[in-house]
């Protein structure tokens, strides 16, 4: 038990519409990345958050967007859903941008068909 | 470039045998390694967490070894259970380093299968 949720555990959207996932940080922790997924893949870096404010992007379109809330808690918005983006997002969260020390939430399995 | 490299890419074993999962990394700078369970469609557990200075560290049934000099890591699973099934990431952490961020470089994995 990581302490880190992520909501909802399953989601299936079509393709074009926008969809919103959230995960809350565990106690203490005021960090938290985005990765996805992809089915046989490792985890690939979205973006990261601290303190409310993006801290680092990876190689992800802008219609990939988050924010982060005062409680550190987080969301992830994709915009404009391809079918490619059908994977699962995980959340992880961790101090002070102090990602080798991350702890992984259950992730959110995302369909788009 | 920095990659983590992981074989066999799956691997099936009869319940109560041993196995050894292998990573091969060419990350630099170099904060720790970590060994992650992740069943289907969840979201990784650590196993166990390894900094430059440590050569072994153990997790019940499971072992990790790690070679700073060659650069590779095992994991090491006894007498496995129907309940280890599931894919197994070696993860290394990239410290922060001057205005650059640090980061986690992941192995694809491997796909553990135990048979009864």
């Amino acid at each position: 038990e990581t302490g880190v949720t992520q909501s909802p555990t399953h989601l299936i959207k079509t393709r074009g519409q926008q969809v919103t996932l959230r995960c809350s940080s565990q106690s203490g922790h005021n960090t938290v990345s985005w990765y996805q997924q992809a089915l046989g893949q490792g985890p690939q870096f979205i973006f990261q958050y601290y303190r409310e404010e993006e801290n680092g992007r990876g190689n992800f379109p802008p219609r990939f967007s988050g924010l982060q809330f005062p409680n550190y808690s987080s969301e992830l918005n994709v915009n404009a859903l391809e079918l490619d983006d059908s994977a699962l997002y995980l959340c992880a969260s961790s101090r002070d941008r102090d990602i080798t020390e991350a702890f992984f939430g259950q992730g959110t399995r995302l369909t788009v068909v | 470039k920095n990659q983590v490299e992981q074989s066999p890419q799956s691997l099936i074993i009869l319940e109560g045998k041993n196995c050894t999962l292998q990573c091969n990394y060419t990350v630099s700078p170099f904060s720790n390694l970590r060994w992650y369970k992740q069943d289907t469609g969840r979201g990784p557990v650590s196993l166990t967490i390894m900094t430059f200075s440590e050569n072994t560290k153990s997790n019940g049934r499971y072992t990790a070894t790690l070679d700073a000099d060659t650069k590779q890591s095992s994991l090491h699973i006894t007498a496995s259970q129907l309940s280890d099934s599931a894919s197994y990431i070696c993860v290394v952490s990239r410290p922060a380093v001057g205005g650059s961020q640090g980061n986690l470089i992941f192995g694809k994995g491997t796909k553990l299968s135990v048979k009864p």
